[in-house]
């Protein structure tokens, strides 16, 4: 089946703009994580949703950075008036059955670049 | 503080020559322990977890509680090894975040 997949790819932004990037998780899974990597870093947690409800957002940076999942599904994460420093791959993942499944599937990443 | 801690950036071995991969945590809690593995070109996979205790692709993962450690270790490396690799710890059951380590790339020569 289809796993998770973000789009764009790939996204070029001029300092101060606005992007919104995307995440289509697994059908199904209930749990949706945001994770942001820098270049030669490990993915560092940003924001977790369980349906649509979001649980937990204490990675969020800065309060440019804003995650929906609107119906427990899809999710779009947000980054306003861009800043150099959040040149990143932005890591989408889910996962199963709540409680008791821990893998979590990612996505391809969308890497981003602010000039 | 959740801490993971990948000491060497970069390993590379010989084909054939044994592979460990450190890693350290430091949690309050009991943790639950994974390495994940990105290879060329792919997107970031579960390699294995520590409650399993299974082996995969030929590697074994250890958890000791006493030196906080969980290092991935395989008796003789093949060249389909090389990749990155992540160590990454969260709260046990359910549904949690990653705490990643940095991450260790493995090359392994021929």
């Amino acid at each position: 089946g289809a796993g998770v997949s973000q789009s764009p790819r790939y996204k070029v932004a001029k300092r101060g703009q606005d992007v919104a990037l995307r995440c289509d998780p697994i059908s199904g899974h209930v749990s949706l994580f945001w994770y942001q990597q820098a270049l030669g870093q490990g993915p560092e947690f940003l924001t977790y949703f369980q349906n649509e409800a979001q649980l937990d957002k204490s990675g969020l940076p800065s309060d440019r950075f804003f995650a929906e999942r609107p119906e427990g599904s899809v999710s779009t994460l947000k980054i306003q008036r861009t800043q150099q420093e959040d040149s990143a791959v932005y890591l989408c993942a889910s996962n199963g059955a709540g409680g008791s499944s821990y893998e979590q599937y990612f996505g391809p990443g969308t890497r981003l670049t602010v000039t | 503080a959740q801490r993971v801690t990948q000491p060497e950036k970069l390993l590379s071995v010989f084909k054939g020559a044994p592979v460990e991969l450190k890693c350290n945590y430091s949690y309050s809690g009991s943790p639950e322990l994974f390495w994940y593995v990105q290879y060329s070109r792919q997107r970031l996979q579960l390699l294995l977890r520590h409650i399993s205790r299974e082996s995969i692709k030929g590697f074994t993962a250890d958890l000791n509680k006493g030196e906080t450690s969980f290092h991935l270790k395989k008796p003789f490396a093949q060249e389909e090894d090389s990749a990155m690799y992540y160590c990454a710890l969260s709260r046990l059951q359910g549904a949690q975040k990653l705490v990643f380590g940095q991450g260790t790339r493995l090359t392994i020569n021929p």
